[in-house]
């Protein structure tokens, strides 16, 4: 099994719908990441939490709400999805210090 | 926030040498650099803490001048495995040590 999953992997929905990204890792690491990759933009930050009860906005939350349902899950949800939401999501974790961020395989969310 | 990458795109035979640079407006903390391939996930190369430090990793290394809140990345003797897109990621160390990333460079290696 991979370190972090995301589903679901594709999702195409329609303007206005709610949808949920979800994402779980068995790293053990306390922080974790929902990023947003569009082309030519690089990645960007969205939301990150380092606990359970810790949640914090990123560059571009407007639009977004997520939760932090365990150390393990963090789920990233559009309230009202809209068009200029299509795009790559990844979800990361982190243990700090001098280590990287392992990365999901994404999800591509298409918003007709 | 975003770094700077340069250049966009870059093309090489194998074989061949190439540095991506990667420059912030803000003091650094720390700097991250990534590689993604096609449809998958960016995958962590190495991580670069203090100022002139240099690390390496197998034929890629890299380097960082805080004094010039730059790093660049060298990959040598380019394989084709290292086709993909690098990223940088900057930390600034406060407010919580975020990672914001550059917006890529896009290596190609052909025979």
């Amino acid at each position: 099994d991979a370190d972090v999953t995301q589903t679901p992997r594709n999702r195409i929905t329609k303007t206005g719908k709610r949808i949920m990204l979800e994402c779980s890792q068995t790293k053990g690491h306390d922080r974790m990441y929902w990023y947003r990759q569009d082309p030519g933009l690089g990645l960007r930050l969205i939301y990150y939490s380092f606990d359970v009860k810790d949640i914090n906005k990123g560059e571009i939350s407007d639009g977004y709400s997520v939760s932090r349902q365990a150390q393990a899950k963090f789920s990233l949800s559009l309230e009202s999805a809209i068009p200029n939401q299509t795009a790559l999501y990844f979800c990361a974790t982190s243990e700090g210090g001098e280590n990287g961020y392992t990365f999901g395989s994404g999800t591509r969310l298409t918003v007709v | 926030q975003q770094p700077v990458q340069s250049p966009q795109a870059v093309i090489l035979r194998e074989g061949e040498d190439a540095v991506i640079n990667c420059s912030s407006s803000k003091a650094l903390y720390s700097v991250h650099w990534y590689r993604q391939k096609h449809g998958e996930a960016p995958v962590f190369l190495m991580i670069l803490l203090k100022g002139g430090e240099q690390k390496g990793h197998e034929k890629i290394s890299a380097s960082f001048n805080e004094k010039k809140q730059q790093s660049s990345l060298y990959l040598t003797a380019s394989q084709l495995s290292y086709s993909g897109t690098y990223f940088c990621g900057t930390v600034r160390g406060y407010p919580a040590n975020n990672l914001f990333f550059g917006t890529g460079t896009r290596l190609t290696v052909i025979p």
